[in-house]
């Protein structure tokens, strides 16, 4: 059965530090999609980014940057120079097919970030 | 990108009525949406899949009869918590794919929904 774990419940740190949220995953499907999404303390989710399973190249955004290892099973977030306002609550999520073609998402569990001044 | 909204965005009832939370999509045709359910500090759990023109498909453990999904068009579901509890109060939230983007889901802005 798909699986997403997010092992670091909470995360603090110090403005302008690095930090790095990790996402483990389990499939048997040879195509899937990876995603991260951001929920501020508003609750609505935000939308960072989707990696397919066969593109395993790393992506820098700006801060943010992500390190997919199929090797391994991850699908790590890092975020460079961290701000007050990165504080929230990260979500990392693996789709799984449903009939009629859709995919249903299965969430981990959350990190939660809080960045200090 | 395509936008999907909830309404209400908070509502607070009595234990025993039934509230009703809409989910639109407001750019593009949504075939298929989905229900999920977030409790305090929690990840977000998929109650149902909601197809348009038929009936919903519902996450292992939630009670069809409890938690009512109507997707009568394209751009409309609705989740009706019926005879809420105060353990229903939760935050709910919908998501939405865009045509062509089987992959690509829009979530909702969620609604707060308390039981006294």
């Amino acid at each position: 059965a798909q699986k997403v774990t997010q092992a670091q419940t909470e995360i603090s740190v110090v403005e302008k530090e690095d930090v790095t949220l990790d996402c483990v995953y389990e499939t048997r499907d040879t195509t899937y999609y990876l995603f991260w999404y951001k929920q501020p303390p508003s609750g609505e989710l935000v939308f960072l980014i989707r990696r397919n399973s066969f593109d395993e190249q790393n992506e820098i955004s700006g801060r943010y940057s992500w390190n997919f290892q199929k090797s391994t099973s991850s699908f790590n977030f890092t975020i460079t120079a961290s701000q007050v306002v990165d504080s929230a609550v990260y979500f990392c999520a693996l789709s799984e097919p449903v009939s009629g073609g859709y995919n249903k998402l299965i969430f981990g569990a959350g990190t939660r970030l809080a960045v200090h001044p | 990108g395509a936008v999907v909204s909830q309404h209400p965005s908070r509502v607070i009832c009595k234990s025993g009525t039934s509230v009703k939370i809409e989910c639109r999509s407001l750019d593009f045709q949504a075939t298929t949406m989905f229900w999920y359910r977030q409790f305090p500090k929690q990840s977000l759990m998929l109650m149902a899949t909601s197809n348009e023109g038929s009936k919903a498909t519902y996450e292992q453990g939630v009670e069809k009869d409890k938690f009512l999904i109507n997707h009568a068009s394209l751009t409309l579901s609705t989740l009706t918590v019926t005879s809420a509890h105060p353990e229903d109060s939760s935050f709910y939230i919908c998501s939405a794919f865009g045509q062509g983007a089987s992959y690509e889901q829009y979530f909702g802005p969620g609604t707060r929904l308390t039981v006294t």
